[in-house]
């Protein structure tokens, strides 16, 4: 059973418009939620957590159980923020990651 | 320069040979792990590490083997059991407690096998 579902491959936006990366878990407990991004040629690293409810590059997340999801959103994409995109969810000792989101932000 | 080094990058077997890939890292970290990644199946664990010594299965761990004798190191070895082997490797470390236990990954190892 997926328990981090990422629904879009690819997500196309012009620059400007808003950017929303969908992503649903399936968790029993509490779940601890992240956000992690790799950019062309670089590293796969830690974009944003759930619990720091900070923006980082613009972007934010809010975790909603209700709808057992944490969708990450930006008002105005820019160019820089081509990249691949994966939600994960903490189990135990361990990163449970999704299937990934390309995001390609057009001029 | 502290972080996470991966190799080889790049990575050819033949069909029926074991290989085994290399995991460094210098951050003091106590847990490490590592992930396999296939186009539209994102990160897959495939074994990870808490403690030198002890390791438990990920969710993909048939076909392959670690070892953690030192904190620093963490060798995966892809086996002739492993179907289909060729794939993106990632090796990635964590402190075991603290803020969030954020991964830091390396620059991972791609495999063919021919």
């Amino acid at each position: 059973a997926q328990r981090v579902t990422q629904p879009e491959k690819l997500l196309s936006v012009f620059k400007g418009a808003p950017v929303e990366l969908k992503c649903n878990y399936s968790y029993s407990g509490s779940p601890e939620l992240f956000w992690y991004v790799q950019y062309s040629r670089q590293r796969l690293q830690l974009l944003l957590r759930h619990i720091s409810r900070e923006s980082i590059k613009g972007f934010t997340a809010d975790l909603n159980k209700g709808e057992t999801s944490f969708h990450l959103k930006k008002p105005f994409a820019q160019e820089e923020d081509s990249a691949m995109y994966y939600c994960a969810l903490r189990e135990g000792n361990k990163l449970v990651f999704g299937a990934g989101t390309i995001l390609r932000v057009k001029s | 320069d502290g972080g996470i080094t991966q190799s080889p990058k790049y990575l050819f077997r033949k069909e029926g040979q074991n290989v085994t890939l290399s995991c460094e890292q210098n951050l003091n970290h106590d847990a490490m792990y590592w992930y396999r990644q296939d186009p539209g199946q994102g990160l897959r664990l495939i074994y990870y590490s808490q403690i030198v010594n002890d390791f438990q299965k990920g969710d993909i761990a048939e076909g392959y083997s670690v070892s953690r004798e030192k904190k620093e190191s963490f060798p995966l070895t892809v086996t002739s059991a492993q179907k289909n082997p060729t794939a993106f490797y990632l090796c990635a470390s964590s402190i075991v407690q603290g803020e969030g236990g954020e991964l830091f990954f390396g620059e991972g190892s791609r495999l063919t096998v021919l």
